[in-house]
C-alpha cells in the first residue's frame, strides 16, 4: 500500500545534539512538507520541497535543516540551534504543482514526537 | 499572508446529534480546501477535499461546503457517533503551501 512512513515514532534529544527525523513516501509525489504541531496550535510549516534538490523555508525554519536528494525521501534535522524542539513533527506529501493543481490532497505520516532529555 | 480560523475550538455533543464545524480563511485565492481528522498522537487523515470551483463534497455522513468568495467552509456531520470524537482541521492550498486552522476538538458523548 502506498503511504508515508515517519521514523522513529518517539525521539529524545540531548542538549547540544542534532537529531534527524526520517520521512519516506512511495506515492510518487513531487512535493513534500514538514510541519511542527504544538498543543493548542495549528500546524506550522517548517520546510517544503516541490522537487528533488530544491526546498524552501516555511514560517519557522530557524534551527532546522532539510535535504531532498531523492524523490522518496525528505529528512528533517533538528539542530542544536533550535532552542525549543519539543513538539510533534508531521511529514506530508502531495502531487505538487502542475496538471490538476486544484485536486491536490495532502497525505500525512503518523508523526514523530521529539522530547528533550 | 493567509490565515485560517476554526470556530469553535472545542465542541461536545450527545450521540446522534447533527453538527457543523466552521472554517474561515482570509484570502480567497485558493486552489482547494481540505478537511482532516486527527486522533490523539496520530497523523492527519484526509476526509474531504473541495476544489475551488466546487461548492460541496459528500462522503458518507460528512458533507463539506465551500464559499470561496466569503472565505468560509463548513463540515457537516450527520448522526454523530462516539467514534467521531477527534480533532478536525481544515487547510487551504494556495498553490505551493497549505495553511492550517487550529482545529476543533469534537467529543461525542454516548
Amino acid at each position: 500500500d502506498g503511504g508515508i512512513t515517519q521514523s522513529p515514532k518517539y525521539l529524545f534529544r540531548k542538549e547540544g545534539q542534532n537529531v534527524t527525523l526520517s520521512c519516506e513516501q512511495n506515492l510518487n509525489h513531487d512535493a513534500m512538507y514538514w510541519y511542527r504541531q504544538d498543543p493548542g496550535q495549528g500546524l506550522r510549516l517548517i520546510y517544503y520541497s516541490q522537487i528533488v534538490n530544491d526546498f524552501q523555508k516555511g514560517d519557522i525554519a530557524e534551527g532546522y535543516s532539510v535535504s531532498r536528494e531523492k524523490k522518496e525521501s525528505f529528512p528533517l534535522t533538528v539542530t542544536s540551534a533550535q532552542k525549543n524542539p519539543t513538539a510533534f513533527y508531521l511529514c506530508a506529501s502531495s502531487r505538487g504543482q502542475g496538471m490538476g493543481i486544484s485536486n491536490q490532497p495532502q497525505h500525512f505520516g503518523d508523526g514523530t514526537r521529539l522530547s528533550i532529555l | 499572508k493567509q490565515e485560517v480560523t476554526q470556530i469553535p475550538a472545542a465542541l461536545s455533543v450527545p450521540e446522534g446529534e447533527n453538527l457543523v464545524l466552521n472554517c474561515s480563511f482570509t484570502d480567497s485565492a485558493i486552489y482547494n480546501l481540505q478537511w482532516f481528522r486527527q486522533d490523539p498522537g496520530k497523523g492527519l487523515t484526509s476526509l474531504l477535499l473541495i476544489q475551488s470551483s466546487q461548492r460541496e463534497q459528500t462522503s458518507g455522513r460528512l458533507n463539506a461546503s465551500l464559499d470561496k468568495s466569503s472565505g468560509r467552509s463548513t463540515l457537516y456531520i450527520a448522526a454523530s457517533q462516539p467514534g467521531d470524537s477527534a480533532t478536525y482541521l481544515c487547510a487551504v492550498y494556495t498553490g505551493n503551501q497549505f495553511y492550517f486552522g487550529t482545529g476543533t476538538s469534537l467529543t461525542v458523548i454516548p
